[in-house]
C-alpha cells in the first residue's frame, strides 16, 4: 500500500539557517512526488514536484528537493530560511492506479517555526 | 486559491443537522477530491470523483455523501452532523498526473 511518512512533527530553525524536512514514501512503482506548503487558514500551495529525470528539483520560494530512490526519500531543503517560511509542510505521493485513477497520499505534515 | 472555490468558508452546526459543502472549479480538470484535515493527521481522503458521473469512497467516507453534479461541481453532504466531523474540509482537483489544486477550505464546527 502507498504511504508517506514525515518523521518530524515540528521543527524550529533560526532565520537565515538552513532547513531540511524529511519525507519517506512507500510505493511499488515510480512515484510522482510533491511538496506543499500551508499557511494558517489557507489551502495547500504546491512548492515543487518530481515526475522523472533530474533527481534534484527546484521549486518556488527558493526551495528544492532531492529524490533518492534507494532511500525512498524526497527531502525538502532551503539554504537560508526566512521568517515568512513559517508554515505547515506536506509531502505527497501521486499514484496512477489502474482501477481507481489518480490518487494522492499525504504525510501528516511538519510544522516549521522560524525564530528571529 | 484560483480555480477552486469552496462555499461556505465557515459553518457552525448543531449535532444532527445536515448541510452541503460546495466545490466548484474553473480549470476543466477531470478529477475532484474531498479531504478533511485534523491536527496531527494530515489530509484524509473522504470521497473522490475520477470523472464526471463517477464517485468513489476514500479513507474516511462514513457519515458523508457526495454528488458530482457536472464536470465543474462536486458537493459533500453531511446528513446528520456529529461532533467528530468538526474539521477543516478541502476540495481539490487534478488532471492526469499533474499535482492537485486546492481550495481555501471550509471550517466546520459541530456543537
Amino acid at each position: 500500500a502507498q504511504s508517506v511518512t514525515q518523521p518530524d512533527i515540528h521543527i524550529t530553525v533560526s532565520e537565515g539557517a538552513s532547513l531540511e524536512l524529511r519525507c519517506n514514501y512507500s510505493y511499488g512503482a515510480t512515484p510522482y512526488l510533491f511538496w506543499y506548503v500551508q499557511s494558517p487558514g489557507q489551502g495547500l500551495q504546491l512548492l515543487l514536484k518530481y515526475f522523472s529525470g533530474d533527481t534534484l528539483v527546484q521549486g518556488i520560494k527558493g526551495f528544492e528537493a532531492e529524490f533518492k530512490r534507494s532511500q525512498s526519500s524526497f527531502n525538502l531543503r532551503k539554504p537560508s530560511v526566512h521568517w515568512s517560511d513559517a508554515a505547515e509542510y506536506f509531502c505527497a505521493v501521486g499514484a496512477n492506479l489502474e482501477n481507481t485513477g489518480n490518487q494522492f497520499y499525504f504525510g501528516t505534515g511538519t510544522s516549521l517555526t522560524v525564530i528571529p | 486559491n484560483a480555480g477552486v472555490t469552496q462555499t461556505p468558508k465557515f459553518q457552525v452546526l448543531k449535532t444532527g443537522q445536515s448541510m452541503t459543502l460546495q466545490c466548484a472549479q474553473d480549470m476543466n480538470h477531470n478529477s475532484m477530491y474531498w479531504y478533511r484535515q485534523d491536527p496531527g493527521m494530515g489530509l484524509r481522503l473522504i470521497y473522490y470523483s475520477a470523472s464526471e458521473g463517477t464517485t468513489d469512497k476514500g479513507e474516511v467516507p462514513n457519515g458523508y455523501n457526495v454528488s458530482r453534479l457536472n464536470k465543474r461541481e462536486f458537493s459533500l453532504r453531511l446528513e446528520s452532523a456529529a461532533p467528530s466531523q468538526t474539521s477543516v474540509y478541502f476540495c481539490a482537483i487534478a488532471t492526469g498526473n499533474q499535482p492537485q489544486h486546492f481550495g481555501d477550505g471550509t471550517r466546520l464546527s459541530i456543537l
